[in-house]
């Protein structure tokens, strides 16, 4: 079955310093899509940036990156030069393969991210 | 801009009540997705549609029902409200679009309280 993993519950990030969040995935479909998403303590999730199983070149918006790797089914998040704003929760997600008509998505448990001034 | 919006931030019912949570969204889009968020657990998928009257159950369907019929609206009914369907409820919408990411676009969210 499809899943998604991310085994850091919490991290601090000193303010200006990268900082990684990780996450792994599970899936058979060669076709698939994976995606961050950011949750502020507002509520709302925020779409950061995908990544195409097919993608020869790892995704970059700004200050965030995706590290895909294949082979070993990961897609961690970099982020750049953390600032104070940066703090909240972010969720890895994925994009299974059309099923029901559509595409439907599974999403992990999250890290909450802290930045210290 | 997408926007996707939820008809109550937050919301709090009575054991047994029949609860509506509505969501629209402006863009067009033909999925519309529904979500529980509960701590420790990330979202979990509860219905999902794509298309006019087209709904398809997800992850934890039980105990709740869906509508859709209009292409911009998408409603979430707890038909008799329980405890344990206390939590934050988001809505989606995306596109269907096979060369491109189909990213969600999510609404701020209603917390619902059952006491």
């Amino acid at each position: 079955a499809q899943k998604i993993t991310q085994t850091q519950p919490g991290m601090f990030v000193q303010e200006k310093e990268a900082v990684t969040l990780d996450c792994t995935y599970d899936t058979s479909d060669p076709s698939y899509g994976l995606f961050w998403y950011k949750q502020p303590s507002s509520g709302e999730m925020i779409f950061l940036i995908y990544q195409g199983s097919y993608d020869q070149q790892n995704a970059t918006e700004g200050r965030y990156s995706l590290n895909f790797q294949k082979a070993r089914k990961s897609a961690n998040l970099v982020i750049s030069a953390s600032q104070l704003g940066d703090s909240a929760m972010y969720f890895c997600a994925m994009r299974e393969g059309r099923t029901s008509g559509t595409y439907k998505y599974i999403f992990g448990t999250g890290t909450r991210l802290k930045v210290l001034a | 801009d997408v926007k996707v919006t939820q008809s109550s931030r937050y919301l709090v019912k009575r054991t047994g009540e029949k609860v509506f949570l509505e969501c629209v969204q402006d863009m067009d889009h033909e999925n519309m997705f529904w979500y529980r968020q509960d701590p420790g657990l990330g979202l979990r998928l509860i219905y999902f549609s794509y298309d006019v009257k087209m709904k398809e159950k997800g992850d934890i369907p039980e105990g709740y029902s869906v509508s859709r019929e209009k292409k911009e609206r998408f409603s979430l009914i707890l038909e008799s409200a329980s405890t344990n369907q206390t939590s934050m409820y988001l809505c989606a919408s995306s596109l269907y679009q096979p060369s491109t990411g189909n990213e969600q676009y999510f609404g701020p969210g209603t917390r619902l309280t059952v006491t």
